[in-house]
């Protein structure tokens, strides 16, 4: 089945570290892939997305590469700040159990605290 | 303006009670959906609705009853609530149910119950 898998956290980071978020998943067909963050007390926003092997998601100085030979969707920022701090949620859309329904399979989530 | 809006934000209640969560979004969007997000973050589907019409239910007890009187609205009523249902619910809606359309949500409603 699909399923989605995100490195546990929390990660916790000293601003304007490098950030990593490592996401892989198992799909079926050729899925569309996203992330998706959290701030407290609020609901997801969509952060980025990749439709289709090789293509880059990227937004607010956040991106992700999607990889079909590995599998994987890992997010990257060069230089994060306290601002950043959130839980950060990979999910995929699979054409093959996702149409006609506009399912998304969520990974586990992964909080990010980024200390000034 | 809200694209997405759930009401109430907090919802604290005994066991065995009957609640209602109402969700309406503004963006045109024919597709809505409810999320459970338990105590771990973990997120998981409940129900899709396309056009006040019900697409998914995952295996969420009978208990749990969604309403969509028209394609903006759709509501969570549950009824006899239990321990276990104490979770953060999340209503969010979608262009369509076309492949890789992205979601947008709402803040959420903390149900906890006593």
């Amino acid at each position: 089945g699909n399923s989605v898998t995100q490195m546990e956290g929390p990660v916790t980071l000293s601003e304007e570290a490098f950030l990593t978020i490592n996401c892989t998943y198992t799909a079926t067909g050729y899925p569309s892939l996203f992330w998706y963050v959290q701030y407290p007390g609020e609901g997801l926003q969509l952060l980025l997305k990749a439709t289709k092997a090789d293509d880059k998601g990227s937004n607010k100085g956040f991106e992700a590469t999607y990889r079909k030979e590995t599998t994987s969707f890992h997010l990257e920022k060069g230089s994060v700040q306290v601002s950043d701090s959130a839980v950060y949620f990979c999910a995929l859309s699979d054409p093959k159990s996702s149409s006609n329904t506009g399912k998304l399979i969520f990974g586990q989530g992964t909080t990010l605290q980024v200390k000034p | 303006d809200t694209a997405v809006s759930q009401t109430p934000k907090y919802l604290v209640t005994q066991m065995g009670n009957d609640k209602s969560i109402k969700c309406e979004q503004n963006l045109g969007h024919d597709t809505m959906y409810w999320y459970k997000q338990d105590s771990k973050k973990f997120l998981k589907i409940m129900f899709s609705y396309n056009n006040k019409e019900l697409i998914i239910n995952e295996t969420v007890p009978n208990r749990f009853s969604p309403k969509s009187p028209d394609k903006a609205h759709l509501n969570l009523h549950i009824n006899s609530l239990e321990l276990g249902d104490s979770a953060v619910y999340f209503c969010a809606s979608s262009q369509d149910l076309g492949f890789g359309q992205p979601q947008h949500f709402g803040d959420g409603t903390r149900l906890s119950i006593l």
